[in-house]
């Protein structure tokens, strides 16, 4: 079963314009851990933000901001007043504390910023 | 701190011919991946090491290779690629989390891209 679900494959914004991208996760898990990844045209995978399973408090980074939900298992970023350098794939990804040693990825959303 | 580097950044193979993709990292981790990324499908864990000596297979391990014989190091090895195997390959590092935890964040090497014709 696909334990990271990111349904938007892609998204188109128009600069300064806010964009929400969703991520739903599954796990058995009590203890777990989410990340979201950005992956630019030039290909490298960047680490945005890592939130454990026992902090609901959302994160605010400059214009990044996290809202996570244990009661819908989501996760989801929010790029307010949205950047051409903004675009990039985003990927979530799902770690279970002990009962494994993989990180399961969502299949990305590809934000495409419009000047 | 040179991070996780791959080697090499390109490559183009026939099919069933061999190769190996390198990966070392400098910041001694003790778990190590390869990912590869096919498009809409994400990143999918190909095998893993939890440190020398000791690996294990992902989602998808069929056709590939690994040995970790060092803490640095983890070369992924295609023993007779295959046109499925074009892909972008990642290798990546984490280090142990607090009292074992798998909580520590990826950090990932620039990619592989594998064309086997």
């Amino acid at each position: 079963a696909q334990k990271v679900t990111q349904a938007q494959t892609e998204i188109s914004v128009v600069e300064k314009e806010d964009v929400t991208l969703d991520c739903v996760y599954e796990t058995r898990d009590t203890t777990y851990y989410l990340f979201w990844y950005k992956q630019p045209p030039s290909g490298e995978l960047v680490f945005l933000i890592r939130r454990n399973s026992f902090d609901e408090q959302n994160e605010i980074s400059g214009r990044y901001s996290w809202n996570f939900q244990k009661s819908t298992s989501s996760f989801n970023f929010t790029i307010t007043a949205s950047q051409v350098v903004d675009s990039a794939v985003y990927f979530c990804a799902l770690s279970e504390a002990w009962t494994g040693n993989q990180f399961y990825f969502g299949t990305g959303t590809s934000l495409t910023v419009i000047p | 701190n040179a991070g996780v580097t791959q080697t090499p950044k390109f490559q183009v193979l026939k099919t069933g011919q061999s190769m190996t993709l390198q990966c070392a990292q400098d910041m001694n981790h003790e778990y190590m991946s390869w990912y590869r990324q096919d498009p809409g499908m994400g990143l999918r864990l190909i095998h893993y090491s939890v440190g020398a000596g000791i690996t294990d297979q992902g989602e998808v391990p069929n056709g590939y290779n690994v040995s970790r014989s060092t803490t640095e190091d983890f070369p992924l090895r295609l023993l007779s690629a295959a046109p499925s195997q074009t892909s972008v390959y990642f290798c990546a590092s984490r280090a142990r989390g607090d009292r074992g935890r798998a909580n520590e964040k990826l950090f990932f090497g620039s990619g592989t891209q594998l064309s086997v014709l």
